[in-house]
């Protein structure tokens, strides 16, 4: 079975810094993975997505990441962040069976300070 | 479109009361599951459906029901709730996949449920 683990659990950065969160995924095959951006009181957002091919992807608000096989990472990078990034953002991956299920990671909470 | 609307928005529930949780996707998707957040947890699959009459269980189906008698719609009905049952709901919809091929899945904005 698949899993995802987001090591930060909670993460702070400056206004205009540069963003990292980290997500490392087990699963036997290529993964198909995503990540999602959950606003306070909001349901979840995608940001983006792999399937196959180029393994940076870009996203919308500015996100892109980057997927390696030999890490299993799928870390979500955003060079310079706003403080509307302030949000929880989750890690999925799907192993394409029926349903489209995904498993999650536990979700990195950002703050931005101004 | 509106996408995926999920009703209501907040419920409270007293330990043993019964409810069901509305789910409504208007993009004629095949695939709907729904999927329970907790703090610290992420979001984990409770049912899911690939089509009006086929429903499967996900990973924590415990105490909860579902039906999918149209393509629209894909209630969650909760038996007896309990504290443990206290959790914010999302409803997901998607075209079909499977076979090795994954697609998205486009979430509604939410219930949060709270059982005393």
């Amino acid at each position: 079975a698949q899993s995802v683990t987001q090591p930060d659990i909670h993460i702070t950065v400056s206004e205009g810094a540069s963003l990292e969160l980290r997500c490392n995924y087990s699963y036997g095959a290529t993964p198909y993975l995503f990540w999602y951006v959950q606003s306070p009181g909001q349901g979840l957002q995608l940001l983006l997505k792999y399937f196959s091919g180029d393994t940076l992807v870009q996203g919308i608000k500015g996100f892109e990441a980057e997927f390696k096989r030999s890490q299993s990472s799928f870390n979500l990078r955003k060079p310079s962040v706003h403080w509307s990034d302030a949000a929880e953002y989750f890690c999925a991956v799907g192993a394409g069976n029926a349903g489209n299920m995904l498993t999650f990671g536990g979700g990195t909470r950002l703050m931005v300070k101004p | 479109n509106a996408g995926v609307t999920q009703t209501p928005k907040f419920q409270v529930l007293k330990t043993g009361q019964s409810m069901t949780l509305q789910c409504a996707q208007d993009m004629n998707h095949e695939y709907m599951s729904w999927y329970r957040q907790d703090p610290g947890m992420g979001l984990r699959l409770i049912h899911y459906s690939v089509g009006a009459g086929i429903t499967d269980q996900g990973e924590v189906p415990n105490g909860y029901n579902v039906s999918r008698s149209t393509t629209e719609d894909f209630p969650l009905r909760l038996l007896s709730a309990a504290p443990s049952q206290t959790s914010v709901y999302f409803c997901a919809s998607s075209r079909p996949g499977g076979g090795g091929y994954q697609e998205t899945q486009y979430f509604g904005p939410g219930t949060r449920l709270l059982v005393l």
